[in-house]
């Protein structure tokens, strides 16, 4: 079972350049979630999804873009990339919301010059 | 939302129980308490949830004090596997999308 795959998993940008970081899921999850985790600090909400063709804005969305055009596929765009956009960025899905168990992937590590 | 308090760190031998304390003294009636553990280079992995009994799964025990203002994450046997940084999280059980909100969380290390 792949669960929760994130493409790619280290990434180099120049300041100003643009990317796209790519979540899929098989688990058939109508909920999928963007965090971002800096240097010994708990993971932040960017954006999220609770179905196929919505987003919504979370705890950090400035900067950052999202799509959910596949049930399966969750992306995060980032349209001019800052330093400050320097992180490990995470993806989760959840069945639905409420209390349902997050499922994560393994990161993208991101760095920014 | 309510929030946690951890220990930044704690410390076990390989073998024995560990007991990872969590206070949460502003929790609504509908908050439930979950747990998630980060190993090294990983994702957050979910762990067990309660509202107010006691719970048990493969992975660990959770149990929630009678006033609901602490829980206690119990591993009844640590493994150096284990080692992860583990998090205390308020969930509104109302809630549609439910972001989990994450603190620094415990550092729980276990040595042989």
């Amino acid at each position: 079972n792949a669960g929760v795959t994130q493409t790619p998993k280290f990434r180099v940008l120049k300041t100003g350049q643009s990317m796209t970081l790519l979540c899929a899921q098989d688990m058939n999850h109508e909920y999928m979630y963007w965090y971002r985790q800096d240097p010994g600090m708990g993971l932040r909400l960017i954006h999220y999804s609770v179905g196929e063709g919505t987003t919504a804005k979370g705890e950090v969305p400035d900067g950052y873009n999202v799509s959910r055009l596949k049930k399966q596929n969750f992306l995060l765009g980032l349209e001019s990339a800052a330093p400050s956009q320097t992180s490990v960025y995470f993806c989760a899905s959840s069945f639905t919301g409420g209390n349902q168990p997050q499922h994560f992937g393994d990161g993208t590590r991101l760095s920014i010059l | 939302d309510a929030k946690t308090t951890q220990p930044n760190s704690m410390e076990s031998n390989e073998e024995e129980p560990v007991h990872l304390p969590c206070n949460h003294s502003t929790i609504s009636g509908t908050d439930y308490i979950h747990w998630y553990r980060q190993l090294p280079s990983q994702g957050p992995e979910y762990v067990i949830h309660g509202l107010t009994s006691n719970v048990n799964n493969r992975m660990a025990s959770l149990a929630i004090a009678e006033d609901r203002k602490s829980s206690t994450l119990i591993l009844h046997r640590a493994t150096l596997r284990d080692a992860a940084v583990y998090y205390c999280i308020l969930r509104d059980g109302t809630g549609t999308a439910s972001k989990l909100t994450f603190g620094t969380g415990t550092r729980l290390q276990v040595t042989l």
